[in-house]
């Protein structure tokens, strides 16, 4: 089974802060871990993923996760926000054990709204 | 073509009615999946299929629901008797082989009166 909580249904930031939207996830083997944005009457976009590896993972607009098995934790980050940031925050996982349907668990989403 | 397209974008109908919505992966692509984007939630998944074989519908809520993508391309869901309880964004995604990512159409918004 596998399962994602993002418990912050909002976060608001001064534009300029650094930000943190929080994902936890929980999984029977071993996680990939994957970070999605939604801007308004898009579609879901990729922003970085974790497979293996590095535990900090960098990905597109200058966003990073961390990943933290003992937390079961995979936290978005960005050093300095821009209003552009705003929007919707999605967090998924896959069980890496799950096979090859490579089917994610989305979470609830998180709304990102970053103040001039 | 340049990314998952998806069609119609809205989608207004009365309940009994059925309705077809298509989706439009990027070439290439193997795999292509269905979800259901509540307000408030996450996608959810429904469907799944590799080239044209429907490799797992665990997620489609009961029968009125069904998929098909004949020639491993295009994918059309359709519900049968639309129920108010359907009214949802219905979001595509496909995929190529050996990689997680997921690249998201932009959704149809189905709305049941």
């Amino acid at each position: 089974a596998q399962s994602v909580a993002q418990p912050e249904d909002q976060v608001n930031v001064a534009e300029g802060n650094p930000l943190t939207v929080k994902c936890t996830y929980s999984v029977s083997g071993n996680p990939y871990l994957f970070w999605y944005v939604q801007y308004p009457n898009r579609g879901l976009q990729f922003l970085l993923k974790y497979i293996t590896g590095d535990n900090l993972v960098k990905g597109s607009y200058g966003f990073e996760a961390e990943f933290n098995k003992s937390q079961t934790s995979f936290h978005l980050k960005k050093p300095s926000a821009l209003v552009s940031d705003s929007a919707l925050y999605f967090c998924a996982v896959r069980d890496i054990t799950s096979g090859g349907s490579y089917i994610p668990t989305f979470g609830r989403g998180t709304s990102l709204i970053v103040h001039p | 073509g340049a990314g998952v397209s998806q069609s119609p974008r809205y989608k207004v109908t009365k309940r009994g009615q059925d309705v077809a919505l298509r989706c439009d992966p990027i070439s290439g692509h193997v795999s292509l999946y269905w979800y259901r984007q509540a307000l408030g939630q996450g996608p959810e998944f429904l469907t799944y299929f590799n080239y044209e074989a429907q490799q797992d519908k665990s997620g489609l809520p009961n029968d009125r629901f069904s998929a098909e993508r004949p020639e491993g391309s295009i994918s059309t869901l359709t519900i049968q008797r639309t129920e108010q309880r359907d009214s949802a964004m219905y979001r595509c995604a496909s995929r190529t082989g050996g990689t997680d990512t997921q690249y998201f159409g932009p959704g149809t918004r189905l709305t049941v009166l």
